[in-house]
């Protein structure tokens, strides 16, 4: 149990042009999402906090212009990176908390994400 | 503000060589404790959730203890495919928010 997907796993794309990052929770329902991004040997920045039908709420230096996030049912969030540039590549990780029980204090991961814009 | 420090930041073992590694955290009241392996280029994989000081939970040859200041994660006989980075977050009580803050983990290599 406890299963999060991303996709793409890689995605490489042209300076200037928007990515798409999908986050599902395959066998339960998350009702808040989350978007890391992870630089080499670093560990994990939190970028925003979504709940499911309500509006992305962002940490302090991130640009919610740049970095859109959708959650909009209880197992799909979503983030698009617009306009993105060389300093967007990243590793991109979500994550997702459950209802209740088992699945509502703890954070499950996706694989993540490698993001290169050249 | 939460703070989570990790130690050591790197740990060399030889296969069997049981060892610790040490998450120390303040927080102004702990709503969990969490432990998680990281793989290069892969997401962090769940391991442990611990809520109160005297805590313990086992996975095969891991185990997790928490006190009211630190945890621990005793390695049993390790093998090789434990190698991995560990990483340690924290949940703070009160709030609506379900923020972690990570500790920067401890990479545990271990040879055959």
């Amino acid at each position: 149990g406890a299963v999060v997907s991303q996709h793409p796993s890689w995605v490489i794309c042209k300076s200037g042009t928007s990515v798409k990052i999908e986050c599902r929770s395959l066998d339960f329902q998350a009702t808040t999402m989350f978007w890391y991004r992870q630089f080499p040997k670093q560990s994990l920045m939190l970028m925003a906090t979504s709940n499911e039908g309500s509006k992305a709420t962002y940490e302090q230096g991130v640009e919610k212009d740049k970095f859109l996030i959708n959650h909009a049912s209880l197992t799909l969030s979503t983030l698009t990176v617009t306009s993105a540039h060389p300093e967007d590549s990243s590793f991109y990780i979500c994550s997702a908390k459950g209802i209740a029980g088992l699945y509502q204090e703890t954070q499950y991961f996706g694989p993540g994400t490698r993001l290169l814009v050249l | 503000e939460d703070q989570v420090t990790q130690s050591p930041e790197a740990l060399r073992l030889q296969e069997g060589e049981s060892s610790s590694l040490n998450c120390s955290y303040t927080v102004s009241g702990l709503r969990g404790l969490f432990w998680y392996r990281q793989d290069p280029g892969k997401g962090p994989e769940f391991l442990f959730t611990l809520y109160s000081a005297g805590e313990e939970k086992e996975k095969e040859r891991l185990k997790a203890t928490l006190t009211k200041k630190e945890s621990f994660l005793h390695i049993t006989a390790p093998k090789p495919e434990d190698s991995a980075t560990y990483l340690c977050a924290v949940l703070a009580a009160g709030g609506s928010n379900y923020k972690l803050t990570f500790g920067k983990g401890t990479l545990l290599t271990v040879n055959p």
